[in-house]
């Protein structure tokens, strides 16, 4: 079974400096890995995706996540951050086809001015 | 834009009573759609597949007859909460994707129940 894990609850960082909230995962194959922001009462926001290819994604509002194979992470990262980015981040995996998405728990980035 | 729209944003409701939530892809056909749930501060669990043309496959723990999925076009899937009670209280988010493997899924907005 796959499942996805985010090992912070919480993670504060001041604006400007850079921030990275942690993921890892399980599949039994090849994984497919997406990473969604959602703010207050609204649903999610797709923020980026790693299928194959180049280890490093870029993604929307200058998010990249950088998939690891022999650890098994795919950890969020932004050079620079917003208070603006403060929102709840989740980590999720696929398993292909047209299957549901997994998430972890969800971290929440709040970046202070 | 929003290619997922979910209606409506927010519902209260009597115990008791039943609600409909509504989940439209608005440019693409979805042969499945996917339903959460979401608990406060919780991650999203997933509630059931829902299947155009077909029944709706449930997560172990759900209920069928109390959270009844319709998928009756490929545009088009519905949630009912049937008489509903405090408990039920949440906030219901649906989802859909384009076909292929590294489509992203996309979400609606979300529902939030409130059952009084």
């Amino acid at each position: 079974a796959q499942s996805v894990a985010q090992p912070e609850d919480q993670v504060n960082v001041a604006e400007g400096n850079p921030l990275t909230v942690k993921c890892t995962y399980s599949v039994s194959g090849n994984p497919y890995l997406f990473w969604y922001v959602q703010y207050p009462n609204r649903g999610l926001q797709f923020l980026l995706k790693y299928i194959t290819g180049d280890n490093l994604v870029k993604g929307s509002y200058g998010f990249e996540a950088e998939f690891n194979k022999s650890q098994t992470s795919f950890h969020l990262k932004k050079p620079s951050a917003l208070v603006s980015d403060s929102a709840l981040y989740f980590c999720a995996v696929r398993d292909g086809g047209n299957t549901p998405l997994v998430f972890g728990k969800g971290t929440r980035l709040s970046v202070i001015a | 834009g929003a290619v997922v729209s979910q209606h409506p944003s927010r519902v209260i409701c009597k115990s008791g009573t039943s609600v409909k939530i509504e989940c439209r892809s608005l440019d693409f056909q979805a042969t499945t759609m996917f339903w959460y749930r979401q608990f406060p501060k919780k991650s999203l669990m997933l509630m059931a597949t829902s299947n155009e043309g077909s029944k709706a496959t449930y997560e172990q723990g759900v209920e069928k007859d109390k959270f009844l999925i319709n998928h009756a076009s490929l545009t088009l899937s519905t949630l009912t909460v049937t008489s509903a009670h405090p408990e039920d209280s949440s906030f219901y988010i649906c989802s859909a994707g384009r076909t292929g493997d590294s489509s992203p899924l996309h979400f609606g907005n979300g529902t939030r129940l409130t059952v009084t």
